[in-house]
């Protein structure tokens, strides 16, 4: 079946813009999770939902940064007044969400720059 | 908090040669431990997991044992292909009921024919 999927794969935007990413998880996953890759480190959390609410968002780094999955499915992660420091990979993942198997499945990324 | 220490690569590897990649980890409790890799272009699979001590995860030729007395899960090939070039991530999930994993910084596996 078909796995995790994100779009853009890759974002160019300049330092100040807002940018949105979007992922989509597997079918009838309810768990759903953000992270974020900086170049040669391992991805980090951002936030975690189950179903449509967050239910963990103490990754976030800061205001600048909010997610959304409104009907349990998509979701989008927002950047407002975008840094530098912001270009990484950011990646989604998701899971059952019950039961004893909580593997994440990950998405190909999206690669942000911020120029 | 939790954290994952893994050895820094790159590795380099001729094809058939064993492989080890070491993992230390910090946590409370019992967590569960997880390698996951990344081919070149792709994105990051499960490779094999682990959720209790002494337990062995399999996959693919690869196996790594969860160490609760030395905190480690180390990975390990018996004889390696160049098709398992690639990035090997170490990772735990907490026994807190908190679902974030915490990842290691990768190791770079380069097998060489």
């Amino acid at each position: 079946g078909a796995g995790v999927s994100q779009t853009p794969s890759n974002k160019v935007t300049e330092k100040g813009k807002y940018v949105e990413l979007r992922c989509d998880p597997i079918s009838g996953h309810t768990a759903l999770y953000w992270y974020r890759q900086s170049l040669g480190q391992g991805p980090e959390f951002l936030i975690y939902f189950q179903g449509t609410g967050a239910a963990d968002d103490s990754g976030l780094p800061n205001d600048r940064f909010f997610a959304v999955r409104p009907e349990g499915s998509v979701s989008t992660l927002k950047i407002q007044r975008t840094e530098r420091g912001d270009s990484a990979v950011y990646l989604c993942a998701s899971s059952l969400g019950s039961g004893s198997d909580e593997t994440q499945y990950f998405g190909p990324g999206t690669r942000l720059l911020v120029l | 908090g939790n954290s994952v220490t893994q050895m820094e690569g790159p590795v380099t590897l001729s094809e058939e040669a064993f492989l080890t990649i070491n993992c230390t980890y910090t946590a409370t409790g019992y967590p569960s431990l997880f390698w996951y890799v990344q081919y070149p272009g792709e994105g990051l699979q499960l490779l094999l997991k682990a959720t209790k001590a002494d337990d062995k995860g399999s996959n693919k030729g690869f196996e790594a044992t969860y160490r609760k007395e030395t905190t480690s899960f180390h990975l390990e090939k018996g004889s390696v292909q160049v098709s398992d070039s690639a990035v090997y991530f170490c990772a735990l999930k907490g026994d807190t009921g908190r679902r974030a994993l915490t990842f290691g910084s990768g190791t770079r596996l380069q097998v060489q024919p």
